[in-house]
């Protein structure tokens, strides 16, 4: 069964320091998601991309994030100069429709010390 | 954020058991719905999705969406060790916004 793949599974990082979190969503999917869950907290979303673009971002998706379409399978989410606050799992999905159920990556445990 | 609200449990059932896990919500608007199931350290995995009311059966789950009471459920018949995972709700407006609004999850454990 298709999957999304999520790399790497836990990132470690200093605060102030920048990462970046990569995603391969399902090859035939259009639109792709971030979002995140805190421990202990609800699934938030941060982005929704399509057509190369962000078609939607929440209020935490400030300028400190960004995401790319480098290539034709890659998504990328960059958090810079990450603070303590933005420890938290990060889930890429993707979907074929907007309306339609998405599919998760297994998720990036980022811990900022 | 009170959009979505649903009992974190934790709940435990004996094997065979039939669960029952709810979300109720505020938003009107919400037309999509979905039930979401994580294991430990996985991403959610998509269970059920439903549009609008109504029910909606696949297998040993079932869900059930009503809408003038702001009520989604999610039924396990014939419940496993396997089932045993967090349960997520999740929902969307039809009209704006590509984002789903999430439940904070049901821990459920199935006892052989």
């Amino acid at each position: 069964e298709p999957e999304v793949t999520q790399t790497p599974s836990h990132q470690v990082t200093q605060m102030g320091q920048e990462v970046i979190l990569r995603c391969v969503p399902i090859s035939n999917h259009l639109y792709f998601y971030w979002y995140r869950q805190i421990l202990g907290q609800k699934v938030e979303f941060l982005v929704s991309f399509y057509n190369n673009e962000i078609s939607e971002k929440s209020e935490i998706f400030d300028d400190q994030f960004s995401v790319e379409r480098p290539d034709g399978s890659n998504f990328t989410l960059k958090i810079r100069s990450t603070k303590l606050e933005d420890s938290a799992m990060y889930f890429c999905a993707s979907s074929v429709d907007r309306d339609y159920g998405y599919t998760f990556g297994s998720g990036t445990r980022l811990t900022v010390v | 954020q009170k959009e979505v609200e649903q009992d974190p449990g934790p709940l435990s059932v004996p094997e065979g058991a039939i669960v029952s896990l709810n979300c109720t919500y505020s938003n009107s608007a919400f037309q999509y719905f979905m039930w979401y199931r994580q294991y430990s350290r996985k991403g959610p995995e998509l269970l059920m999705y439903t549009y609008s009311s109504g029910n909606k059966e696949d297998g040993r789950f079932t869900a059930q969406v009503d809408k003038s009471s702001k009520y989604i459920s999610l039924f396990i018949r014939d419940s496993q060790p396997s089932d045993s995972a967090t349960y997520l709700c999740a929902m969307r407006d039809e009209n704006t916004g590509n984002q789903f609004y999430f439940g904070t999850g049901t821990s459920l454990t199935v006892i052989p």
